[in-house]
């Protein structure tokens, strides 16, 4: 059975301060993605990465298949980062299922 | 359509009552998922659509729970008999060949009274 971890659980920060989120998984994957979920609101995808690493303005995504880790990081923080961030992988026989970690509630301070 | 759109978007029912949830999928995505959030829980797997027919439903919670998909598109997710433990929020997602991005809906948020 495939576990994904998450680490922090919860992670408070002040603006201006960078931010790593770890995810460790258990079983081979094909892809690992980087959700996000803002209070009260939808899930709105980062990344989905399957080797190294991507950049989309302050958010870095990279992944270490070997160790099955992959972090996300946040350069430049701002409370409007301030939601819960959740790393899914897609396994299974035929890399169709998505398991997903429980996510890190992110407070970004001002 | 642009998105996943989801339907309702709240959902108040009395226990005991049947309650029917809706997914659109972007279109010509052939593979839809439903997922639950409970409050302050992470997500839930249901069940997972593959066109028309659901390779894993091992999700489900209970025999309450059933789900189907017509036309390769359109997906409805019935609870019967409301308990006030199934209140979450209904999270769809869809998404086209393997290995791409899941886009999610913007979810049913169902609360049983």
């Amino acid at each position: 059975k495939n576990e994904v971890e998450q680490s922090p659980q919860n992670l408070t920060a002040q603006e201006g301060e960078f931010i790593t989120i770890n995810c460790s998984y258990s079983v081979g994957i094909s892809a690992l993605h980087w959700l996000q979920q803002h209070p009260g609101g939808g899930i709105v995808s980062l990344f989905m990465l399957s080797s190294g690493k991507k950049k989309h303005g302050r958010l870095i995504a990279t992944i270490n298949i070997q160790e099955k880790h992959s972090s996300l990081h946040i350069t430049a923080s701002h409370p409007r980062d301030s939601a819960v961030y959740i790393c899914a992988d897609y396994s299974g026989g035929s890399n169709y299922k998505l398991t997903f970690g429980k996510g890190t509630l992110l407070t970004v301070n001002p | 359509g642009a998105g996943v759109s989801q339907s309702p978007s709240n959902k108040v029912t009395e226990k005991g009552k049947d309650v029917e949830l809706r997914c659109d999928p972007i279109s010509g995505h052939t593979a839809l998922y439903w997922y639950r959030q409970s409050l302050g829980q992470g997500l839930e797997f249901l069940i997972y659509f593959q066109g028309n027919s659901a390779p894993d439903k091992s999700g489900l919670p209970s025999d309450r729970f059933s789900a189907e998909r017509t036309g390769g598109s359109v997906s409805t997710l019935t609870i019967q008999r409301t308990q006030q433990e199934d209140s979450a929020v209904y999270l769809c997602a869809s998404r086209g060949q393997v290995n791409t991005e899941a886009f999610f809906g913007q979810g049913t948020r169902l609360t049983v009274v």
